[in-house]
């Protein structure tokens, strides 16, 4: 059974670069999975961040873009975020997730497993 | 971007009583639509995907349903551990987007 355990910071200053690193247990990465960060601000809605799938290939939010950067490395089993300068708005708890694959148009659908989420404070 | 809106925010409902949420998007996204779970403190989990199919393991009292622009998720009987919020997330293209939640609460 597939495990994800997220790692990061904690508390990240003002304008500066979060990263975050979600671990993966209990997974072959040549089953064709995309991974995704999705994140949710205190008290809020769910909000995606990025994809990518084992190939490499990725999306990322067009909001985030220029700000976003989503990264496998298959050998360490880890998808790592990285996100520029940050803002309060940033602050949040945030989720590593597997995700099927579409096997006709090739896009990412729906996440089948999370990780518990860690959670970022943006703040001086 | 595909706007997902879902009502209401948020619903009262006895335990053993059936509970209808309902999810709309801005656009046709087919049945490219999930429906998850979140406890609070924990991760979401995939409760439908397809619009109608089930996720392994939940149980038979979640049902999905709808197309194009409208869906429903129906819990049929309302148990203690149903009482969550519940998100939509529709995935016709890359872009995905997410419902703002109903929180079904105890009456």
């Amino acid at each position: 059974q597939v495990q994800l355990q997220e790692s990061g910071p904690g508390l990240v200053k003002p304008s500066e670069t979060l990263s975050l690193t979600c671990s993966v247990s209990g997974y072959s990465f040549s089953s064709g999975h995309y991974w995704a960060w999705i994140r949710q601000p205190p008290g809020k809605g769910l909000e995606w961040i990025a994809s990518i799938y084992e190939t490499g290939s990725n999306y990322n939010h067009p909001s985030l873009e220029g700000r976003v950067a989503i990264f496998l490395d298959t050998a360490k089993k880890q998808i790592s975020l990285r996100l520029s300068s940050v803002t309060a708005a940033d602050t949040g708890l945030y989720f590593c997730a597997r995700v099927v694959a579409d096997s006709w148009s090739g896009y990412p659908k729906y996440s089948d497993s999370w990780g518990q989420g860690i959670l970022i404070t943006v703040s001086s | 971007e595909i706007v997902m809106t879902q009502s209401p925010a948020t619903l009262s409902v006895s335990p053993g009583e059936r509970a209808t949420l309902s999810c709309g998007a801005s656009q046709s996204v087919s049945t490219n639509l999930a429906w998850y779970q979140q406890q609070p403190g924990q991760a979401p989990r995939l409760l439908i995907y397809g619009a109608s199919t089930r996720a392994t393991g939940i149980p038979a009292r979640f049902s999905g349903s709808g197309s194009g622009t409208e869906f429903t998720l129906t819990i049929s009987s309302l148990q203690s551990e149903d009482f969550a919020v519940y998100y939509c997330q529709q995935y016709n293209n890359w872009l995905w987007t997410f419902g703002q939640g109903t929180k079904v609460e105890i009456k």
